[in-house]
């Protein structure tokens, strides 16, 4: 489930497997998503984005699933890499900002 | 291609001092925002600039307060600080200030006040 502060949840894949990120948002007129992952001492970095006109969308890699009746928003990593460990955040575009999730941290095990 | 560029990387400061902030934003956006990250927590909207003029504001003291100039690049100023302004302070910028146009970070600048 989701927490805040601290306490960040996270996942706990093995090296290989698939990764499933959720995050449930707030609004129902955000427009606009964005995935981000953020390592250590870094800023946020770009993974993958989704209109709201839109369930699915792939990159390399990732899959974002867009569940509009329930507000909720999915990040699928194939066949995750040691790389991939960071903390996760989803990004809802409302008005005229990004509002950005609680984050979860993926940790991938060897 | 040189992404976001902020400066400085870090900072240490005592409460009531000011400080400024600066972000050089990716060769041809126009629009730059800033945001608060606290300590394990997602990052929190303040400002956003766009040909220079203030596009959006988040809820954030009149403290903080942000400018652009004629080469898109931004400043984050933040005044009187208290304890609690420390954290890391981002800065994103994306071509333009509409909807559906991805948002790319700096690394940020480590704000801490003693």
């Amino acid at each position: 489930g989701e927490s805040v502060g601290l306490h960040l949840p996270t996942l706990s894949v093995q090296e290989g497997d698939n990764s499933i990120i959720n995050c449930a948002y707030s609004n129902s007129a955000s427009d606009y998503f964005i995935w981000y992952k953020q390592e250590s001492g870094k800023g946020p970095q770009f993974i993958i984005d989704i209109r709201s006109n839109m369930d699915k969308r792939q990159g390399q890699r990732v899959t974002v699933l867009l569940n509009k009746t329930v507000k909720h928003l999915s990040l699928q990593i194939a066949a995750t890499q040691p790389g991939d460990s960071a903390v996760y955040f989803c990004a809802e575009h409302y008005g005229q900002n990004f509002v950005f999730g609680p984050g979860t941290r993926l940790s991938v095990l060897p | 291609d040189a992404g976001v560029t902020q400066s400085p990387t870090h900072l240490i400061k005592t409460r009531g001092q000011q400080v400024t902030l600066r972000c050089s934003p990716i060769s041809g956006h126009k629009s730059v925002s800033w945001y608060q990250q606290v300590l394990g927590q997602g990052p929190q909207f303040i400002f956003q600039y766009y040909e220079k003029e203030e596009r959006g504001r988040g809820n954030f003291p009149d403290r903080f307060s942000a400018r652009q100039f004629p080469n898109y690049s931004s400043e984050l100023n933040v005044n009187a600080l208290l304890l609690g302004d420390s954290a890391l302070y981002l800065c994103a910028s994306s071509l333009f200030h509409r909807a559906n146009q991805p948002q790319h970070f700096g690394d940020g600048t480590r704000l801490s006040i003693l």
